[in-house]
């Protein structure tokens, strides 16, 4: 198994969409949970930064970490054609370096 | 500098030849990484600096691979005797200190074409 597990989509939705993204993990060691939006051939951008269980808003996006099921989630409200990008997550511990998933691509159809 | 800066940009290369890649980090950053990224596919952890020493260059995928950083600054990537194989974008990405849950912050990254 994969320490982090992350659907490679494509994901395509109409503007105004709500979208949900997701990751699994493995490694219960994992306190810190990142997501990063990527544009086409640009590098990889913070959006959202979580420390733990919870959920974090900020505008229109939402994580959310349910550590007990190793499972973390972006929302995206109110889509919009520029939020057309590959999301990554990215998640580590108090040691070692971040994990990343694959990164899921989303398309925001007008 | 405001953000990571890497250059060149893109390099289109034969195959045999030597590239270095260049990484500027964040003024004040501690901690730089280099990446991999293959069509497609997700970010390959290649090194990471603490300072100018290398505790972790366990993502090397050959010894035609090396990098150093000088000055607890500038960081240079280099291939050697590149293959088709090696062409990816290369991420260069800094923190404030390293590890735990600091936060990365990446460049534009260096495309390199290999032909």
């Amino acid at each position: 198994q994969k320490e982090v597990e992350q659907d490679p989509g494509p994901l395509s939705v109409p503007e105004g969409a709500i979208v949900s993204l997701n990751c699994t993990y493995s490694n219960s060691a994992f306190q810190y949970f990142m997501w990063y939006r990527q544009y086409s051939r640009k590098g990889p951008e913070l959006l959202m930064y979580t420390y733990s269980s919870g959920n974090k808003e900020d505008g229109r996006f939402t994580a959310q970490v349910d550590k007990s099921s190793k499972y973390i989630s972006l929302f995206i409200r109110d889509s919009q054609p520029s939020d057309s990008a590959t999301y990554l997550c990215a998640m580590g511990g108090s040691q070692g370096n971040l994990i990343f998933g694959k990164g899921t691509k989303l398309s925001v159809k007008p | 500098g405001a953000g990571v800066s890497q250059s060149p940009s893109n390099k289109v290369t034969e195959k045999g030849k030597d590239v270095e890649l260049r990484c500027d980090p964040i003024s004040g950053h501690t901690a730089l990484y280099w990446y991999r990224q293959s069509l497609g596919q997700g970010l390959e952890f290649l090194i990471y600096f603490q300072g100018n020493s290398a505790p972790d260059k366990s993502g090397l995928p050959s010894d035609r691979f090396s990098a150093e950083r000088t000055g607890g600054s500038v960081s240079t990537l280099t291939i050697q005797r590149t293959q088709q194989e090696d062409s990816a974008v290369y991420l260069c990405a800094s923190s404030l200190v390293g590890q735990g849950g600091n936060t990365i912050y990446f460049g534009e990254g260096s495309w390199l074409t290999v032909v």
